[in-house]
């Protein structure tokens, strides 16, 4: 079965603190994406990194920072936290080369920042 | 031109109705359009999906149509029922083939 996980459920931060949200895929993916989930704006898109070492700005990286390491694991650094960063951040994975192969999202992080 | 416009923003349908959620782009190098399905306190996940080859696609309940012409898909709820009742996105991917643009979500509640 295949398996996205994401470090924390539910974290609260004070504004300026660094951040670092983890995930992690179980299925060997080259692709991993960061998005921030708000009510009204849908799924917006970070960054996302297509290997390791990789990375590539979405829509939204203003403030945000990715680290990729190692294959199954991809990491979103708020470096200094603000309260527009509250938000739930969503990870996701899939198969190499074009958007058109399935992303596995995790469960999502919900990052409140006072 | 990267733009997918999604409506409504929320819809209620009674139980065996029909739920239709509409989706637009206009940038004509899109060629895959998948919907997701996410239920509260859970990431989304696809449901269904269509290329532009076809004009409709359907799985169960479920069914994409698809207009080439009017740059414009949607997805049919056929005897919408309780468990349905989700947030859905479609999405289109993006010109460069490597990410999806999401819309922004319709929230469904089917009323039993």
């Amino acid at each position: 079965d295949v398996k996205v996980t994401q470090s924390s459920r539910y974290l609260v931060k004070r504004t300026g603190e660094k951040v670092f949200l983890e995930c992690v895929q179980d299925m060997d993916h080259e692709n991993m994406f960061w998005y921030r989930q708000d009510p009204g704006l849908g799924l917006r898109l970070i960054y996302f990194s297509y290997d390791v070492k990789m990375k590539e700005k979405g829509d939204i990286p203003e403030g945000y920072s990715v680290s990729r390491e190692k294959k199954e694991r991809f990491s979103l650094i708020l470096e200094s936290a603000s309260t527009n960063q509250t938000s739930m951040y969503l990870c996701a994975s899939s198969l190499p080369g074009t958007g058109s192969y399935e992303q596995y999202f995790g469960p999502g992080t919900r990052l409140t920042v006072t | 031109q990267q733009q997918v416009k999604q409506s409504p923003q929320s819809l209620i349908v009674q139980k065996g109705g029909i739920s239709i959620i509409n989706c637009a782009y206009e940038n004509t190098a899109f060629d895959y359009f998948p919907w997701y399905q996410q239920f509260p306190g859970k990431g989304p996940a696809l449901l269904i999906a269509i290329r532009p080859d076809v004009s409709e696609k359907k799985e169960g309940r479920f069914t994409i149509s698809f207009n080439k012409s009017a740059k414009q898909f949607s997805l049919h709820i056929m005897d919408s029922q309780p468990g349905d009742s989700a947030t859905y996105f479609c999405a289109a991917n993006n010109q460069a083939g490597t990410a999806l643009i999401f819309g922004k979500g319709t929230t469904l509640s089917v009323s039993s």
